[in-house]
């Protein structure tokens, strides 16, 4: 039972450059979310899902999109990427109701320069 | 004005003492309160709920103030490994899809 796992580990992106995230959870979640963490800013939630095929703003959508084709994966895309999306990325699932027993993943580490 | 504020500290405090640190909310909807722990460099994980009647577990006790607004976490005995970083979490309830965290507070033990 892996939990939640996050790929890729670590990223260097040159500004311009798009790639994916991914995290998967094998949990049965119904919920997913998709959080970015900055020095002296706390998390901030970018995106979620409430179900397979569903997605949502959070606080700071912009310059990301989402995808949950499958319930266990959530995809966060970044398609021009830009220095101010330089941060730690996590996600986190959950079970419908339950919203607040977040388990999140050990996180992305991303630089753009 | 962010709807879940923390002392970010840090704290540091000496192996034994006790520690509290406080949180205030400004959404008075908010129904039910958390509090997760994130080890350095690692992902946050949930350390134990706040409910109306405050919530005790070992060393640890949280407390909830409807009133003011506020909710606290008291660690008792510290010890070197409580050294992390505490974020404080609210809950609207049922039916609420996301939880709002705070910033956290960095604690460290010292030997």
């Amino acid at each position: 039972n892996a939990g939640v796992t996050q790929t890729p580990k670590f990223r260097v992106l040159k500004t311009g450059q798009s790639m994916t995230l991914l995290c998967a959870q094998d949990m049965n979640h119904e919920y997913m979310y998709w959080y970015r963490q900055d020095p002296g800013m706390g998390l901030r939630l970018i995106h979620y899902s409430v179900g397979e095929g569903t997605t949502a703003k959070g606080e700071v959508p912009d310059g990301y999109n989402v995808s949950r084709l499958k319930k266990q994966n959530f995809l966060l895309g970044l398609e021009s990427a830009a220095p101010s999306q330089t941060s730690v990325y996590f996600c986190a699932s959950s079970y419908r109701g339950r919203a607040y027993e977040q388990y999140f993943g050990p996180g992305t580490r991303l630089t753009v320069t | 004005r962010k709807e879940v504020e923390q002392d970010p500290g840090p704290f540091n405090v000496p192996e034994g003492a006790t520690v509290a640190f406080n949180c205030t909310y400004s959404n008075s909807a908010s129904q039910s309160f958390f509090w997760y722990r994130q080890d350095c460099r690692k992902e946050p994980k949930l350390l134990m709920s706040v409910y109306s009647s405050g919530n005790e577990d070992g060393r640890f006790t949280a407390q909830l103030n409807r009133a003011s607004q506020y909710i606290s976490l008291l660690i008792r005995d510290s010890k070197l490994s409580d050294s992390a970083t505490y974020l404080c979490a609210a809950y609207s309830g049922a039916g609420s899809y996301q939880l709002t965290f705070g910033k956290g507070t960095k604690l460290s033990v010292i030997p």
